[in-house]
């Protein structure tokens, strides 16, 4: 079965310092990765996404992703956390193939707490 | 502004109460999906559509019906809704069911007692 794992139900992250929002994924072939973050009582903010090329790849408000194919991760990063980085963190995987009109396979999602 | 528009926002309902929950895109996309949002769960989708007349069931379609009548609308009914289905919901658009990102609504909250 296809399936996304996000290993980590919270980061906790002091302001300033570097953070990682730790995906893996399950999937045939080369599917798309996608990270979007859900505010509380909003929809879900697409943040970036990896489809080919450059291993790692840059998106909104100063996050960033490196792919690992042998690992086959997906991994959200940012060197510097804000308090206003606080959120629910999804990683989404989309198969190449077969993938019932686009669909977004999701992670359980990663609680972001960056703290002062 | 580029946006996926769902309405209610909040619903509270009875057991058995069919009910609507509409969803409408301004970005002339052929792709549509519904969601729900479970804790530890993340988004499972219950039912996406490809073009206007093309619907299809997804991993969780069980006590949901769709339409695609138009292009920029893709209700989602429950006929009979049951405790079970409270939950959070997700309408989502894109323009490719491929290497571009999906659009979300803000969600309904839906309570079933």
């Amino acid at each position: 079965a296809q399936s996304v794992a996000q290993p980590e139900d919270q980061v906790n992250v002091a302001e300033g310092n570097p953070l990682t929002v730790k995906c893996t994924y399950s999937v045939s072939g080369n599917p798309y990765l996608f990270w979007y973050v859900q505010y509380p009582n909003r929809g879900l903010q697409f943040l970036l996404k990896y489809i080919t090329g450059d291993n790692l790849v840059k998106g909104s408000y100063g996050f960033e992703a490196e792919f690992n194919k042998s690992q086959t991760s997906f991994h959200l990063k940012k060197p510097s956390a804000l308090v206003s980085d606080s959120a629910l963190y999804f990683c989404a995987v989309r198969p190449y193939f077969y993938n019932q009109g686009g669909k977004l396979i999701f992670g359980q999602g990663t609680e972001l707490s960056v703290k002062p | 502004e580029a946006q996926v528009t769902q309405n209610p926002r909040y619903l509270i309902t009875v057991t058995g109460k069919k009910l609507t929950v509409t969803c409408s895109q301004n970005m002339n996309h052929e792709y549509m999906s519904w969601y729900r949002q479970d804790p530890g769960l993340g988004l499972r989708q219950i039912y996406y559509s490809m073009n206007v007349e093309v619907t299809d069931k997804g991993d969780v379609p069980e006590g949901y019906k769709v339409s695609r009548k138009e292009k920029r609308n893709f209700p989602l009914i429950l006929e009979s809704p049951s405790p079970n289905q409270t939950s959070l919901y997700f309408c989502a658009s894109s323009l490719t069911g491929s290497n571009t990102e999906a659009f979300f609504g803000q969600g309904t909250r839906l309570t079933v007692v």
